[in-house]
């Protein structure tokens, strides 16, 4: 199975920063790299979809990049609805796995 | 709009059985690939199972072989996720997300609303 390591666990950020979390896994994946936001009590939301492209009404603060065993997701500046946790998730081969996720606190 | 709207979660015993469901609208059902993905309580997503759109291929998670058993029903545009000899650790949310296959990405662009499966005595 591929194992999907995402750093950090959680951070604490203030409105207006920039923000980057990084996924690593354990093999080369290509670009089936998909991030995704999840706030509390709710469904997973899809930002970014083969690595770097960004999913229809998404804001353009968020942007993901990497290829083959590293990747970033990236907000340019934090905004109070982005305080949630983030996923990266792999579909390059089955079992599909999920990071173990990104809480995005408030400072 | 997509749609995807799940139902069957409940409290159940170990080792009992459970059949979830998820109705799906707003798009050609059976064009689509299908997920099921669960969420432990306080803990991150994991892959179930998926199947293609005619029901010939499923896929599944090692911790849920022989135990679950996805399905469809491209008529009546449901998929189905059949669980038995259940554990405390199937515990969690369970959601019903369409897969977009495509030649440059492939993943799950919407999700369902979950239920709650709690396996206790």
């Amino acid at each position: 199975d591929i194992q999907m390591t995402q750093s950090p666990s959680s951070l604490s950020a203030s409105v207006g920063d920039r923000v980057t979390i990084t996924c690593r896994a354990s093999q080369s994946i290509s670009i089936y790299l998909n991030w995704y936001q999840q706030k509390p009590g709710k469904a997973p939301k899809l930002l970014i979809y083969a690595a770097s492209s960004l999913q229809g009404g998404v804001p353009s603060r968020f942007s993901g990049s990497g290829s083959g065993t590293d990747f970033t997701l990236t907000v340019s500046s934090l905004q109070p609805e982005d305080f949630a946790t983030y996923y990266c998730h792999q579909t390059y081969s089955r079992p599909w796995t999920f990071g173990q996720g990104t809480k995005v606190e408030i400072k | 709009e997509v749609q995807l709207v799940e139902s069957g979660g409940g409290l159940v015993q170990p080792g009992g059985s459970l059949r979830l469901s998820c109705a799906a609208s707003g798009f050609t059902f059976s064009g689509y690939w299908m997920s099921w993905v669960r969420q432990a309580p306080g803990k991150g997503l994991e892959w179930v199972a998926n199947i293609n759109q005619d029901g010939g291929e499923k896929y599944y998670v090692d911790s849920v072989k022989g135990r679950f058993t996805i399905s469809r029903d491209n008529a009546k545009n449901s998929l189905y996720l059949q669980m038995s000899s259940l554990r405390a650790e199937d515990t969690a949310v369970y959601y019903c997300a369409r897969v977009e296959v495509s030649s440059s990405w492939l993943g799950h662009d919407y999700w369902g609303q979950g239920t709650l499966v709690t396996v206790s005595s």
